[in-house]
């Protein structure tokens, strides 16, 4: 399978707790980008990545938030101290730099805070 | 502030019943309106890319198009295997990579 992949698919974690989702991008493509979505929303933007520099980071996003993406392949997630207004579905995608908006998108990891 | 609104929220067809779907937008400067289709508990799956004003997209019973205000998501003669929300989205002004999403249509086709 040569798709974006996600993981984890689920986390439930209690709040406070810190959590990390990894995404795999298809190998050529060297946009990443993440984004969250709650019931009945749109996707939201979080943050975007070409290659290893992170470009773009939402005013929505709170320090508690942080994205990296080392040596530009995957890229980690992580969320600290999570509040239950941090369930959400966490989305990744990737794009090739010919194909600007046509986004590539993972199954997401959905992400429960108690 | 750019803005996409989607109507209507919700919309029931049976098989075969053709119908459209409707994005309305404000943004300065548009760099490109994309439609995606998204079922339950998947992520988003590109459908269209619409550049200017007049420009027509067709994929199978899909036909995208675009207005200086407004894209309509045309579907024709549709089939349970349509249903799905779909979403349009655009770029916000300037050099930004941020797509700005609607909060989509939710569409089902009863056979």
């Amino acid at each position: 399978d040569t798709g974006v992949s996600q993981d984890p698919r689920h986390k439930i974690t209690k709040r406070g707790q810190n959590v990390t989702f990894r995404c795999d991008p298809i190998s050529e493509h060297n946009r990443l980008y993440w984004y969250r979505q709650t019931l009945g929303q749109g996707p939201e933007f979080l943050t975007y990545f070409q290659n290893e520099a992170q470009l773009e980071k939402s005013r929505l996003l709170s320090d508690r938030f942080s994205a990296e993406r080392p040596k530009g392949s995957f890229s980690t997630l992580e969320i600290q101290r999570t509040e239950q207004g941090d369930s959400a579905m966490y989305l990744c995608a990737s794009s090739s730099p010919t194909s600007s908006g046509e986004l590539f998108f993972g199954e997401g990891s959905r992400l429960t805070v108690l | 502030e750019d803005q996409v609104t989607q109507s209507p929220e919700a919309l029931r067809l049976q098989e075969g019943e053709s119908s459209s779907l409707n994005c309305s937008y404000t943004v300065s400067g548009l760099r490109g309106l994309f439609w995606y289709r998204q079922d339950p508990g998947k992520g988003p799956e590109f459908l269209f890319t619409l550049y200017s004003a007049g420009e027509e997209k067709e994929k199978e019973r899909l036909k995208a198009t675009l207005t200086k205000k407004e894209s309509f998501l045309h579907i024709t003669a549709p089939k349970p295997e349509d249903s799905a929300t779909y979403l349009c989205a655009l770029f916000t002004q300037g050099g930004s990579e941020k797509l700005v999403f609607g909060k989509g249509t939710k569409l089902t086709v009863n056979p």
